[in-house]
């Protein structure tokens, strides 16, 4: 079936740990984005790559990075640099830029200890 | 219903009645919105959408109402079912191709039996 994967569902991580989610779609959409929620709050922009070896920050980038070496994979890394990484991070793409919706992976919940 | 905004208040309705579901979005610019379920755990889900040269648009029980001049959207529901139990958000696009959405911060409609 197309959809999104994201990868691992849940994870646990220690202060000063860098951990990486894993993102991946086949549904051969070229923009992907990485949204960050929090309880009782909206979905936050983290980073977004329309193109493939191209991407941009998003409105709160500071102590995420990302790749976007495939068409398919757009992986986040949270840095131990972003201080309140607790969070449900969530994974989206869009086929075309005629369209606005997105299609949403099922999430990552990240709890650092 | 509630005027939701940046709030996210709980909307309580019987089996089989209808709801209605309130957002005030911020960008008079913006050219496109979409409504967005998420169920406990999981990504949020495409609803229906609707461009801003429209004031109505109907799917499957659902219907959404835009009102440009006071900048806001609606999304009704028709015969609330159990299942329809959820987070509801709408996202408002800004920014044209590179479809950067504007996420409210939600409503949870609990639907009684």
């Amino acid at each position: 079936d197309g959809g999104i994967t994201q990868s691992p569902k849940y994870l646990f991580r220690k202060e000063g740990q860098n951990v990486t989610l894993s993102c991946e779609q086949n549904l051969n959409h070229d923009a992907m984005y990485w949204y960050r929620q929090d309880p009782g709050q909206g979905l936050r922009l983290i980073y977004y790559s329309q193109i493939v070896n191209d991407f941009q920050k998003g409105d709160i980038a500071e102590g995420y990075s990302v790749s976007r070496e495939k068409k398919e994979s757009f992986p986040l890394t949270v840095t131990s640099a972003q201080k309140n990484p607790t969070a449900f991070y969530l994974c989206a793409s869009r086929g075309s830029a005629n369209t606005g919706e997105l299609f949403f992976g099922e999430g990552s919940r990240l709890t650092v200890l | 219903g509630e005027s939701v905004g940046l709030h996210l208040p709980t909307l309580s309705v019987q089996e089989g009645d209808n709801s209605i579901i309130n957002c005030a979005y911020s960008n008079s610019a913006s050219d496109y919105f979409i409504w967005y379920k998420q169920e406990s755990g999981k990504g949020p889900q495409f609803i229906i959408d609707i461009r801003s040269n429209m004031d109505k648009r109907q799917g499957q029980r659902v219907t959404v109402l835009l009102n440009k001049t006071v900048k806001h959207l609606s999304l009704q529901i028709a015969a609330t079912q159990p299942g329809d139990s959820a987070v509801y958000f709408c996202a408002e696009r800004y920014g044209g191709a590179t479809n950067k959405l504007i996420f409210g911060t939600g409503t949870l409609l609990a639907v009684q039996p």
